[in-house]
């Protein structure tokens, strides 16, 4: 158990629809990101907040979108679907930059 | 650019070889190190980091990986392979610029061990 918890597991939107994901980190961890991983793929980073600040991002486009909030819980929002974006979704928390970085199980978005 | 190369798709090995899954990288600076492994339908689980100081690090469930500067490698390995390890492997590197976490991964190596 990595204390990281994600919902929904297993999620299915229709291409245009917007949908959020939510993740809460291990206790005590200040750090969160987000990362997107296609099947057969490595994880790809989208971004990392810090204390409730995006301090981070990777090559995605704006209409992906995060919020961090005051009990370090977070959540992605991904708007305008489009079929690429069916991947798994994975959350990750650590306690600051160079420490672990702890995973969730992931949010299996499918988009038909 | 950064990046992590895992240059094998698939290990195969018999239960209780050796064996060794490659990773190596391509990053600016001193780098973090890390390897994780992922269950058919799970999340990533952290296995091992290299950050600073011994060339050998010890992880979970046995396994360990060495850090070899020169030839910008940090390959996992076990003494003894188990059913059980068969798994999805992941190697990736923590460029630690700008002050913040991202992982960039390489694109895993699938691990099969056989009775």
């Amino acid at each position: 158990e990595t204390g990281v918890t994600q919902s929904p597991t297993h999620l299915i939107k229709t291409r245009g629809q917007q949908v959020t994901l939510r993740c809460s980190s291990q206790s005590g961890h200040n750090t969160v990101s987000w990362y997107q991983q296609a099947l057969g793929q490595g994880p790809q980073f989208i971004f990392q907040y810090y204390r409730e600040e995006e301090n981070g991002r990777g090559n995605f486009p704006p209409r992906f979108s995060g919020l961090q909030f005051p009990n370090y819980s977070s959540e992605l929002n991904v708007n305008a679907l489009e079929l690429d974006d069916s991947a798994l979704y994975l959350c990750a928390s650590s306690l600051k930059a160079g420490n672990t970085i702890y995973f969730g199980e992931g949010s299996w978005l499918t988009v038909v | 650019a950064q990046s992590v190369a895992q240059p094998e798709d698939q290990v195969n090995v018999a239960e209780g070889n050796p064996l060794t899954v490659k990773c190596t990288y391509s990053v600016s600076g001193n780098p973090y190190l890390f390897w994780y492994v992922q269950y058919p339908n799970r999340g990533l689980q952290f296995l091992l980091k290299y950050i600073t100081g011994d060339n050998l690090v010890k992880g979970s469930y046995g396994f360990e990986a060495e850090f070899n500067k020169s030839q910008t490698s940090f390959h996992l390995k076990k003494p003894s392979a188990l059913v059980s390890d068969s798994a999805l492997y992941f190697c990736a590197v923590s460029p630690f610029s700008g002050g913040y976490n991202k992982l960039i991964f390489g694109a895993g190596t699938r691990l099969a061990v056989h009775p």
